[in-house]
């Protein structure tokens, strides 16, 4: 089955600061990345996706990166908040998902 | 309100006795999915359904058992809970397959004791 491994396991930034978290995949018919964001308490909660016919994509303050030949997908974050502080998921999917082990973002005001 | 309910939010039970999570979503989904949450591992993908009278085991199947005879719904049902089982459990839904967002339920933390 597809092993997704996600990098770091914990990271913290002074606020205004970039933040990246990447994640490697195994499986080549893997076609769709999200990312999920989970705040304390909450559930997961989408913040940005990428197909695999796509390299990057932005949405205002956030970016993902996908690089289909090396089998691996980043997470961009420009401008850190406070309020970005949670943890962060990376997931790869054909008809399953499989998640990465998450990265616990801490932005420091 | 477009949404997956999952009930209930907790529940503490014995092991060997039987229970039921719910889940349902009113948003015409064909996929359906479970996860449990445990720390340092991430979400790992229990049982997905495709649609209507189809399921499939994902990465952690052992223990659990689904169903999907309406499209709404997607119970969760362990038969003989153990303690290993004690876990944040997400349900969640999306428009088809594994290509479009995923919009989870609040969450179901269960303890078996």
């Amino acid at each position: 089955g597809e092993n997704v491994e996600q990098h770091p396991s914990t990271l913290s930034v002074q606020e205004g600061d970039s933040a990246v978290i990447k994640c490697t995949y195994s499986d080549s018919a893997s076609n769709y990345f999200p990312w999920y964001k989970q705040e304390l308490g909450k559930r997961p909660q989408l913040i940005i996706d990428i197909r695999s016919n796509v390299g990057e994509k932005k949405d205002q303050r956030i970016a993902v990166t996908l690089n289909k030949t090396a089998k691996h997908f980043s997470l961009h974050i420009t401008e850190t908040q406070p309020e970005d502080s949670a943890v962060y998921f990376c997931a790869a999917s054909g008809n399953q998902f499989y998640f990465g082990t998450g990265t616990s973002l801490t932005v420091i005001p | 309100e477009a949404q997956v309910t999952q009930n209930p939010r907790y529940l503490i039970t014995v092991t060997g006795k039987k229970l039921t999570v719910t889940c349902s979503q009113n948003m015409n989904h064909e996929y359906m999915s479970w996860y449990r949450q445990d720390p340092g591992l991430g979400l790992r993908q229990i049982y997905y359904s495709m649609n209507v009278e189809v399921t499939d085991k994902g990465d952690v199947p052992e223990g659990y058992k689904v169903s999907r005879k309406e499209k709404r719904n997607f119970p969760l049902i362990l038969e003989s809970p153990s303690p290993n089982q004690t876990s944040l459990y997400f349900c969640a839904s999306s428009l088809d397959r594994g290509k479009n967002i995923q919009y989870f339920g609040a969450g179901t933390r269960l303890s078996v004791l």
